[in-house]
């Protein structure tokens, strides 16, 4: 089966940086998703790897590395509104088209 | 607002009650996705449609649940007998395509089943 292993939750002050690892197990694995979920939002597309290296899109960056199963997502100067749960996500020959999600990462800004 | 959208909002229900749920996608998107989501914990998959044709299901969609696309428009999804172990945030998501990594989540129906 797919599993997603990501920490629970990580804290940092406005202006920091922060990376958020994911490590997964998966059978033909296609690529790796990161989502964005406010407290009583909808979960919204951050970014998407599907080779090795990274992806910048703006203030966050996402990494991939295939032969070791892990990626990441970098925040760069980071800001309140960036509290956030992060969720990475993969889908593979086994789950069909549908995105199987980790269990989010909770981040919280301060001050 | 040409985001997906989902209503109602917010349900209340009685255990044994029956509800339903509808999600109206981008137009464009002809593949929807149904994810069931509990405190603490991403979203799971629940089931998929491309146009109108239910095309997956997960072993957690139990024989209560049904969901429709009936012209490959809007999709409902129907929850019978509701037992609290429903209480959930229901999500839609809708792609294209070509872009199945990239789904877009309407506001979710949040479920209470007292």
């Amino acid at each position: 089966g797919q599993s997603l292993e990501q920490p629970s939750e990580v804290t940092a002050v406005e202006g920091a940086i922060v990376q958020i690892n994911c490590t997964y197990q998966t059978s033909g694995f296609y690529g790796l998703s990161w989502y964005q979920q406010h407290d009583g939002g909808a979960p919204t597309f951050l970014s998407y790897n599907a080779l090795d290296g990274l992806e910048e899109t703006g203030r966050f960056s996402s990494f991939l590395s295939r032969s070791d199963s892990y990626g990441y997502l970098l925040l760069q100067e980071l800001q309140m509104k960036d509290s956030a749960s992060y969720f990475c996500a993969v889908r593979d020959r086994q789950a069909g088209t549908a995105l199987i999600f980790g269990k989010g990462t909770t981040l919280s800004v301060s001050s | 607002d040409t985001g997906v959208s989902q209503d109602p909002r917010h349900k209340i229900t009685k255990r044994g009650q029956n509800v339903t749920f509808r999600c109206d996608p981008i137009s464009e998107h002809n593949r929807l996705y149904w994810y069931r989501q509990t405190l603490g914990q991403g979203p799971e998959f629940l089931t998929y449609f491309q146009n109108e044709a239910q095309l997956e299901k997960s072993r957690l969609l139990s024989d209560r649940f049904s969901a429709e696309r009936p012209k490959g428009s809007f999709s409902t999804l129907e929850i019978q007998r509701t037992e609290q172990g429903d209480s959930a945030m229901y999500l839609c998501a809708s792609t294209t395509g070509t872009g199945q990594e990239t789904q877009y989540f309407g506001p979710g129906t949040r479920l209470l089943v007292l």
